[in-house]
C-alpha cells in the first residue's frame, strides 16, 4: 500500500458525459501528479499540483481540468468524454522536489475509466 | 524534451534464469534520476529500483540491478534468479532534478516461464 488513495476504482460512463476522479496523497506530500495510461501503453503525464497551485502541465486536453484543495486532495475533471478517453488514470504524490533528492513518486491504485 | 525508449516490447525468461531489459533516454540535463517501475496484472505501479545520475555506482536491490551508462544514456535492468512473480510490465522512467514529472518509456512485458 503506497498510502495514496484514489476513488472510484472503476467508472463506466457514456460519451459526452463528465466525471470527477479523486486522489488523496500520502500524509505530508504536497505534490500531486496525474497520469493517463491507455491500453498497453506507458503513462502520459497530465498535470502536477503543488500545495494547491498548478506546477506543471503535460499533454492534458482542454476538456480535462484538475485542482488541489486546501486539504491537499486533488480532483481530475474529465468532460465531454470520448471513447478514446477510456484509460487508467493514476495519481501519484511526492514531497516537493529539492536538488539532489530522490523525490520518489508514490502511485495510487488508479481509476479505470470506461467510456461507452 | 526528454524521451525514454524501451526497444523490447516483450521478453521472456526461464524461471531462475537472468534477464536484462533495455532502456535508453535522451536528455540535455546533467542531473536527473532514473527509475524502473513494475506493473503487475493488478496495475499497481511498484518501484523496483532507482539511480541518481550523479552517482557512478550502479544501484542494486536484491535480485535487481542496473547497468547505468551515462555517456551512452543507457539504463538497463537485470533481474537475476527470475521468479514467477516477476512477470509484469516494466517501465523505465526519467525525472529531472527538481521534482518534476516522470517521463515513462512504453514498457516491456516480461513473461517468466516455469
Amino acid at each position: 500500500d503506497s498510502g495514496v488513495t484514489q476513488t472510484p476504482k472503476h467508472l463506466i460512463t457514456a460519451t459526452g458525459q463528465r466525471v470527477t476522479l479523486r486522489c488523496s496523497p500520502r500524509s505530508g506530500d504536497l505534490s500531486v501528479y496525474w497520469y493517463q495510461q491507455s491500453l498497453d501503453q506507458g503513462l502520459q503525464f497530465l498535470i502536477q499540483y503543488y500545495n494547491g497551485e498548478e506546477r506543471a502541465k503535460g499533454n492534458i486536453l482542454e476538456r480535462f481540468s484538475a485542482q488541489q484543495f486546501p486539504d491537499l486532495h486533488s480532483e481530475l475533471n474529465l468532460s465531454s468524454l470520448e471513447l478514446g478517453d477510456s484509460a487508467l488514470y493514476f495519481c501519484a504524490s511526492s514531497v516537493e522536489g529539492q536538488a539532489r533528492s530522490y523525490n520518489e513518486q508514490f502511485f495510487g491504485p488508479g481509476t479505470r475509466l470506461t467510456v461507452l | 524534451a526528454q524521451t525514454v525508449t524501451q526497444s523490447q516490447p516483450e521478453m521472456s525468461v526461464q524461471e531462475a534464469e537472468t534477464v536484462t531489459l533495455s532502456c535508453t533516454y535522451d536528455t540535455s540535463e546533467s542531473d536527473y534520476y532514473l527509475f524502473w517501475y513494475k506493473q503487475p496484472p493488478s496495475r499497481q505501479m511498484i518501484l523496483v529500483i532507482r539511480q541518481e545520475a550523479y552517482k557512478q555506482q550502479n544501484a542494486t536491490e536484491n535480485r535487481f540491478s542496473v547497468n547505468f551508462q551515462k555517456a551512452a544514456k543507457s539504463f538497463s535492468l537485470k533481474i537475476s534468479d527470475s521468479q514467477l512473480g516477476d512477470a509484469a510490465m516494466y517501465f523505465c522512467a526519467y525525472r529531472s532534478d527538481y521534482g518534476q514529472n516522470f517521463v515513462f518509456g512504453p514498457g516491456t512485458r516480461l513473461s517468466v516461464l516455469p
